[in-house]
């Protein structure tokens, strides 16, 4: 059992639709990140959050976190191709602990 | 551009062999990590430094070996490759192990025991 649960798994849209993926636990946590990771490369950081009901905005990316500080969610408005990718989220009770993934695909 | 760098990029190994996963940074960060990604398992920790001559285990530490004696270096040994430990390694790197502390990742090895 994975102390972060992320959904969905897999992905696939059209240009231009929107989305939201989410990232869940029973545990707080201290902060949660989210990065994004492209076929054949690491993870990149996208955001840190860190004040429960925090919202931050990185460009057409829209992150979350709960109030409780147990669950985050990530929004993209308008998706593009280069939106590709794996998106993880990580969360810190001691140390980050990973989820394993959402595989997102927007198709042109 | 600084960064994580990791050499080899891809091995194939046989049952039994030793190798080492190479791994260095040139950004001063203190905190460096090893983990390895499996399909449907996320990112799992096998090594962690939070300083030179400093290591700890993570999550997955059985059938490998880590040594810090720079800054720079963390070099991930595998003692007698087996078939379990075909994954993707990733090196990562960040100022400090704490909550406000975001990674950099090097581009990762994809390693094959066979």
């Amino acid at each position: 059992t994975q102390l972060l649960e992320q959904s969905p798994q897999f992905l696939s849209i059209q240009e231009g639709e929107n989305l939201t993926v989410y990232c869940n636990s029973s545990s707080v946590f201290s902060s949660l990140q989210w990065y994004r990771q492209e076929p054949g490369e690491g993870p990149v950081l996208l955001v840190t959050v860190v004040t429960g009901g925090e919202v931050k905005k990185l460009k057409r990316l829209t992150f979350q976190f709960g109030d409780a500080r147990k669950d985050s969610s990530l929004h993209i408005t308008a998706a593009q191709p280069g939106d590709t990718g794996l998106y993880l989220c990580a969360g810190f009770p001691g140390r980050f602990y990973f989820g394993s993934g959402t595989k997102l695909n927007v198709k042109p | 551009n600084a960064g994580v760098t990791q050499t080899p990029k891809f091995q194939v190994l046989k049952t039994g062999q030793s190798m080492t996963l190479q791994c260095a940074q040139d950004m001063n960060h203190e905190y460096m990590s090893w983990y390895r990604q499996d399909p449907g398992m996320g990112l799992r920790l096998i090594h962690y430094s939070v300083g030179a001559g400093i290591t700890d285990q993570g999550e997955v530490p059985n059938g490998y070996n880590v040594s810090r004696s720079t800054t720079e270096d963390f070099p991930l040994r595998l003692l007698s490759a087996a078939p379990s430990q075909t994954s993707v390694y990733f090196c990562a790197s960040s100022i400090g192990g704490g909550w406000n502390y975001g990674y950099t990742f090097g581009s990762g090895t994809r390693l094959t025991v066979v």
